[in-house]
């Protein structure tokens, strides 16, 4: 397996504009998780999925910031419109079944540079 | 969540054994403990998990006290790819898991 897959790498961008991250699970896995991490405040979940379903938004840090998942294959984070304080690598993650000894398997992030 | 404590950093030389401490003593009785890391440039990475018995994997050890309020990750043998952030992290009942500041682990030649 390929493992979770996120693009891009890398993006810059100005503030004001829109930015989209992607993720793609391991395949079979039905929990999907949206994290940030940050000198300042580390690593925070923002956001989860059950079967695509969104189950917990509280770590979302405003209105700006929305989740989807279309399909069990694929996610997306958008920022709109982004800010230079969401400067930040944001990792998705995925796994079987959400619970107490499935393992998360992470992605490599998407280091997002807002100036 | 219960929380956990770690030192914000330790030091080992390669080739020898870490030591890795953790406290958790608010830990509840159906919370697995969970270790992951972070090498440089990459996401989290699983190591290893328990819940009141050790547990050893390819990775590491993990050795839980009696009381479950603390636990040592166990590194048999270090290298310099090992150089890393560990977090030590209760997994509760529902789904989400939450990192804390975690343990800076440098090896050194």
């Amino acid at each position: 397996d390929a493992g979770v897959i996120q693009s891009p790498r890398h993006e810059v961008t100005e503030m004001g504009q829109e930015v989209t991250l992607r993720c793609k699970p391991i395949s079979g896995h039905d929990y999907l998780f949206w994290y940030r991490q940050t000198m300042m405040r580390g690593l925070e979940l923002l956001i989860y999925f059950n079967n695509n379903v969104p189950i917990d938004d509280s770590g979302m840090p405003e209105d700006r910031f929305s989740a989807k998942m279309p399909n069990a294959s694929f996610s997306t984070l958008k920022i709109q419109p982004s800010e230079p304080r969401d400067s930040a690598v944001y990792f998705c993650a995925s796994n079987s079944d959400g619970g107490r000894r499935s393992p998360l398997h992470f992605g490599n992030g998407t280091r997002l540079t807002v100036t | 969540d219960a929380k956990t404590t770690q030192p914000n950093s330790m030091e080992s030389n390669e080739e020898e054994p870490v030591h890795l401490p953790c406290n958790h003593s608010t830990i509840s009785g159906t919370d697995y403990i969970h270790w992951y890391r972070q090498l440089p440039s990459q996401g989290p990475e699983y190591v290893i998990h328990g819940l009141t018995s050790n547990v050893n994997n390819r990775m590491a050890s993990l050795a839980i006290a009696e009381d479950r309020k603390s636990s040592t990750l166990i590194l048999h043998r270090a290298t310099l790819r090992d150089a890393a952030v560990y977090y030590c992290i209760l997994r509760p009942g529902n789904e989400k898991l939450t990192f804390g500041t975690g343990t800076r682990l440098t090896i050194i030649p």
